[in-house]
């Protein structure tokens, strides 16, 4: 089956510090988001990238699809940028559906 | 643009009762929805996609006969948790998505349900 493997799994860092996650993906794929899980539970979509590089704010995100990975930047973090941070990948050949890496839990303190 | 509603964002109920929850595209048409579940502390697990007007697809390990799924418009879908158990408490999220299956997922805010 597909695997989403993300890094790390866990990530503390002060208000202000810049970061950089990872997601990893065994196969190609014709779609990759990743989203911000704030405390409630809800996704929020941070960006849509099958490919190539994106910038919005403090965050931006580059998938390299040749090489299978994706990183998520987060610059000048702030503490509401606590929360989960998945990535997820739909493949084709595996069904047409979104497979879930295992988050990567980020705490800012102040 | 691109909301995506539930309701209710939290529901109580006994054992052994049913339970609906319902998905809403709000500013969009939604061709396909998907229903996944997630317990805390762990990813995102799909159980099934709907389309409009047509069955469900469920997942492997996920009953068909425990989830219903129905998709009766395009802005619509409905998960009804019959005969609820304890262990079928759990974090419940919808997602939608407009024309082909590659484009980008839009998701509820999600549904906590608790199974006394």
């Amino acid at each position: 089956g597909i695997q989403v493997e993300q890094s790390p799994p866990d990530l503390i860092l002060q208000e202000g510090a810049n970061s950089t996650l990872r997601c990893n993906f065994s196969d190609s794929v014709n779609n990759l988001q990743w989203f911000h899980q704030n405390p409630w539970g809800q996704l929020i979509n941070l960006f849509y990238i099958p490919s190539g590089t994106k910038q919005n704010g403090r965050l931006s995100a580059t998938t390299v699809a040749t090489e299978r990975y994706s990183l998520l930047y987060i610059s000048s973090s702030q503490t509401t940028d606590s929360g989960v941070y998945f990535c997820a990948v739909l493949i084709k050949a595996a069904g047409n559906k979104l497979t879930f890496g295992g988050g990567t839990r980020v705490l800012v303190k102040p | 643009g691109a909301v995506v509603s539930q309701h209710p964002s939290w529901v109580i109920c006994k054992s052994g009762t049913s339970v609906k929850i319902e998905c809403r595209s709000l500013d969009f048409q939604a061709t396909t929805m998907f229903w996944y579940r997630q317990f805390p502390k762990q990813s995102l697990m799909l159980m099934a996609t709907s389309n409009e007007g047509s069955k469900a697809t469920y997942e492997q390990g996920v009953e068909k006969d425990k989830f219903l799924i129905n998709h009766a418009s395009l802005t619509l879908s409905t998960l009804t948790v019959t005969s609820a158990h304890p262990e079928d408490s759990s974090f419940y999220i919808c997602s939608a998505t407009s024309g082909n299956l590659y484009n980008e997922q839009f998701f509820g805010p999600g549904t906590r349900l608790t199974v006394l």
